[in-house]
Order: C-alpha cells, then structure tokens, then sequence
C-alpha cells in the first residue's frame, strides 16, 4: 500500500529548530517528485517545498533560508529541517507526493509558541 | 511567482444541483510542448488531508465519482459538481504545477442549501 507517515513534529519556542521525517511505503521516494505542504489553522494550504527526482529544491519564499528539504535513498524517507522558526509556521505540515500531488500523509502538528 | 485566484470563497448549493467553482492563474499554465494544463483540483474535508481530484486540469483520479469534472485552459479553470451530494461538503482547492513555487488558490467552501 501506498502510503506517508510524518513524524516529528511538536510544541516549539520562536528561534528554535525541529526536523520533520515522513516514512514512505509502496515506492521509491527518490524516484518521485516530493512536498511539503502545510496548513495554519483555520487557514488554507500553503506548499512549502519540493524536492524533485532529480535532486534539485526549491522552497516558498516564506520559509527560504531557514527550512531545509531532504532526503535519504536508503531509508525511503523525506525530511523537512526547520529553523529560526516563528509563530507564523505553526500548522498541520503535510508529506505529499507528485507536482500534482496524489499522495497526502495525514499531517504533523508543529505548534510555534513561547 | 504564479498566483491563483478562488471564486466564490463559499457557496451553498441545493442537493441534486450543480456547483461551479472557478479558479484563475496570473499567468498561463499552459505548457505547449506537450499541451498539457499544470492545474489539479482537490477536495478537503474536516480534519483530513486533501484528496486529489483533477489532474491535467481535465482528468479525474481513479476513484473520483464522474459528477466531478474539470475544464478550460491557459488561465481560467473551472470545477464542476454536476449533482451535489451531502458527502461532497468540503473545501475546494487548486493548484498550479507549471513553476514553483507551486501554489494553491485560497479554497472555495461549498456547503448544502
């Protein structure tokens, strides 16, 4: 079965740094395009980042220079480093799967707060 | 950066009725190399991830119901409910593939009469 399964996430002071994992099953995360999405509460999706087959990242502006995407081949899993985070970044951070993304996890809650 | 704007942000349709939500891109999302539309369209319920429905802007992912239908091209898209069904109460999202960033258009919230 196909599947995504984020872990990691928590309860955060402002300035900190947490790392989100996300365990795929059923194919090769190298071989797929990979995101990170994620949603505020009450509020809407927002992507993140991406991570193409190939290697090459890109990121939302809101987050470029401090979140970090990547990968590990022989593990099948997708990581997202997070830092210098702010309050603005509290939300439910989804693993997902394609450009278009057919593939969603159910979500991890990263709550920024002091 | 490409931005996608949602309309309505909400509306309330009677059971058995049709739902348009519309979707537009700052620029066009038309890749002509191959002629394809980088637009998909997903539905969100309470306290679930969202759920893919329409890729290639037209082609509905295996398992959609087919009163689920995506249309236009270039810039202006449109999400279609033929029928609504109480379970079909959500938010409406698109998204556009062509350029990352990638982004999503601010959701359409679609409630019964």
């Amino acid at each position: 079965e196909v599947q995504l399964v984020e872990i990691g996430g928590g309860l955060i002071q402002p300035g900190g740094s947490l790392r989100l994992s996300c365990a795929a099953s059923g194919f090769i995360v190298s071989s797929n395009y990979m995101n990170w999405v994620r949603q505020a509460p009450g509020k809407g999706l927002e992507w993140v980042s991406i991570i193409y087959s190939g290697g090459a990242t890109y990121y939302a502006d809101s987050v470029k220079g401090r979140f970090t995407i990547s990968r590990d081949n022989s593990k099948n899993m997708l990581y997202l480093q997070m830092n210098s985070l702010r309050d603005e970044d509290t939300a439910v951070y989804y693993c997902a799967r394609g450009n278009y993304i057919d593939v969603w996890g159910k979500g991890t809650t990263v709550t920024v707060s002091s | 950066d490409i931005v996608m704007t949602q309309s309505p942000d909400s509306l309330a349709v009677s059971l058995g009725e049709r739902a348009t939500i519309n979707c537009k891109s700052s620029q066009s999302v038309l890749y002509r190399s191959n002629n394809q539309n980088y637009l998909g369209w997903y539905q969100q319920k309470p306290g679930q991830p969202p759920k893919l429905l329409i890729y290639w802007a037209s082609t509905r992912e295996s398992g959609v119901p087919d009163r689920f239908s995506g249309s236009g091209s270039g810039t202006d898209f449109t999400l279609t409910i033929s029928s609504l069904q109480a379970e079909d109460v959500a938010v409406y999202y698109c998204q556009q593939y062509y350029a990352p960033p990638l982004t999503f258009g601010g959701g359409t919230r679609v409630e019964i009469k």
